[in-house]
């Protein structure tokens, strides 16, 4: 599984309340991505990475900001969540582009 | 940006029939177009990838065929069994564009 984890793997939060999810990877990927899963919709990409530092919004990014301040890691925070950002959220890493991305676990998201 | 469409949503087959997904996609210069499949409440993996100076790419019972002036990839199963039972998503990806699309998911059942 590509030595990837993420944390927590649940979290049942309330509106208005900030969340912080995390993504840890052991492979130094150079590439980190964000995605969120909900039915009907497949994999929606909300941030990614291509470097420490180095991020950039995808086709769902609204309402969520990424940071990377080391290769290994990459956080997604809901500055205020809302219900509509109940979903899964997926980490991915990528080597090198474009080719296979690795996905880790998932995290199931609950904002009440 | 690209847009991936991914038919059927839903397939049911018979234990040895085979199953073929198609998608579509939007953007001429997308280049690597890779197939997941996911379990249910397991992470996404791949199964098979193909790139574009390709036409079709087989792995065993899994094949994906590739016609780009169409701009539509198709994933091949022959000889299905009870544990090709999952969802299968399609994606697509531009070379120098790290933000890959995916398409709403194909839920596969063989039945036995």
């Amino acid at each position: 599984d590509a030595g990837i984890t993420q944390s927590p793997r649940h979290k049942v939060t309330e509106t208005g309340t900030p969340v912080t999810l995390r993504c840890h990877q052991t492979e130094n990927h150079r590439y980190m991505y964000w995605y969120r899963q909900d039915p009907g919709h497949g994999l929606r990409l909300i941030h990614y990475s291509y470097g420490v530092k180095d991020t950039d919004k995808g086709e769902v990014s609204d309402g969520y900001s990424v940071s990377r301040s080391k290769t290994e890691d990459f956080l997604l925070t809901l500055e205020s969540a809302t219900s509509s950002q109940t979903s899964v959220y997926f980490c991915a890493t990528q080597a090198g582009g474009p080719n296979e991305q690795f996905f880790g676990p998932g995290t199931r998201l609950t904002v009440l | 940006g690209e847009n991936v469409e991914q038919h059927p949503s839903t397939l049911s087959v018979q234990e040895g029939d085979s199953a073929v997904i198609k998608c579509t996609y939007s953007d001429s210069a997308s280049n690597y177009f890779p197939w997941y499949k996911q379990e249910l409440g397991k992470r996404p993996q791949l199964i098979i990838d193909i790139r574009s100076n390709v036409g079709e790419k087989k792995d065993q019972r899994i094949a994906v065929t590739l016609n780009k002036t169409a701009k539509h990839f198709s994933l091949h199963i022959t000889e299905t069994q009870p544990e090709d039972s999952a969802v299968y998503f399609c994606a697509a990806i531009v070379n120098n564009n790290n933000d890959m699309r995916f398409g709403a998911g194909t839920r596969l059942t063989v039945k036995p």
